[in-house]
């Protein structure tokens, strides 16, 4: 199944501040999906990120607070804006592992802690 | 929207004792997966179940896909203490257009 490469692995950023978490995948994908996994919690769908098109995201989530870019099939990237201590969380990236519709394979994370 | 209750929400167990974990939902859903995350790292699938009453092995872990499609269980035997980390069910609602839902997640503790 693909490889997920997510940068940063982890960062401690400012209150009022923004974050890039950047994703690469060695493989061309079609779908790429952001997740969010508060501590000690599950994960959480944000959004859908699809090449050439705006990113489709979950009910709670929108563009202005976590914008997303798809410029390519291997690639995309989620900004945290204006972060508050709320957003400290592990950011996941992930895809469709190929082995079977629905199976996600997921990157390891990009742990965000909000001061 | 759709839920899915999982648990134990913790376990310490000994070393080679069995384990058992299951999630329910209220829903009905197509596709059951079980992950596990390691300390600073993503989850990993450890089994795919996409048949009502399917029952799959992957080593020492076997699961089944319950047969009412609202439940699944996680059966880990003999366990060491690299089982050590979360586990998370994971489903696909029936109408298949919905994203995956994740369970809160089962820690599970292994004391040599």
């Amino acid at each position: 199944s693909a490889v997920i490469s997510q940068k940063p692995s982890r960062d401690i950023c400012q209150r009022g501040t923004s974050l890039t978490i950047q994703c690469q995948v060695d493989s061309q994908v079609t779908m790429m999906f952001w997740y969010r996994q508060q501590p000690g919690q599950s994960l959480t769908l944000i959004a859908t990120a699809n090449q050439g098109s705006e990113a489709t995201y979950e009910s709670g989530f929108v563009i202005d607070k976590f914008p997303i870019s798809r410029p390519n099939l291997t690639f995309s990237t989620l900004t945290v804006s204006n972060m508050s201590p709320e957003d400290s969380s592990i950011y996941l990236c992930s895809v469709e592992a190929g082995s079977g519709a629905n199976v996600l394979t997921f990157g390891a994370g990009s742990r965000l802690t909000v001061l | 929207g759709q839920q899915l209750n999982q648990s134990p929400q913790s376990m310490f167990i000994q070393e080679g004792e069995d384990v058992s974990m299951n999630c329910t939902s209220s829903s009905i859903f197509n596709t059951w997966l079980w992950y596990k995350q390691d300390p600073g790292e993503g989850p990993v699938l450890l089994i795919a179940l996409y048949k009502a009453g399917e029952l799959t092995s992957n080593g020492r872990l076997t699961a089944q896909f319950g047969i009412t499609r609202k439940d699944s269980f996680l059966n880990i035997s003999a366990s060491i203490p690299s089982d050590v980390g979360i586990y998370f069910c994971a489903g696909l609602f029936h109408s298949g257009n919905t994203p995956l839902v994740f369970g809160k997640g089962t820690r599970l503790s292994v004391i040599a």
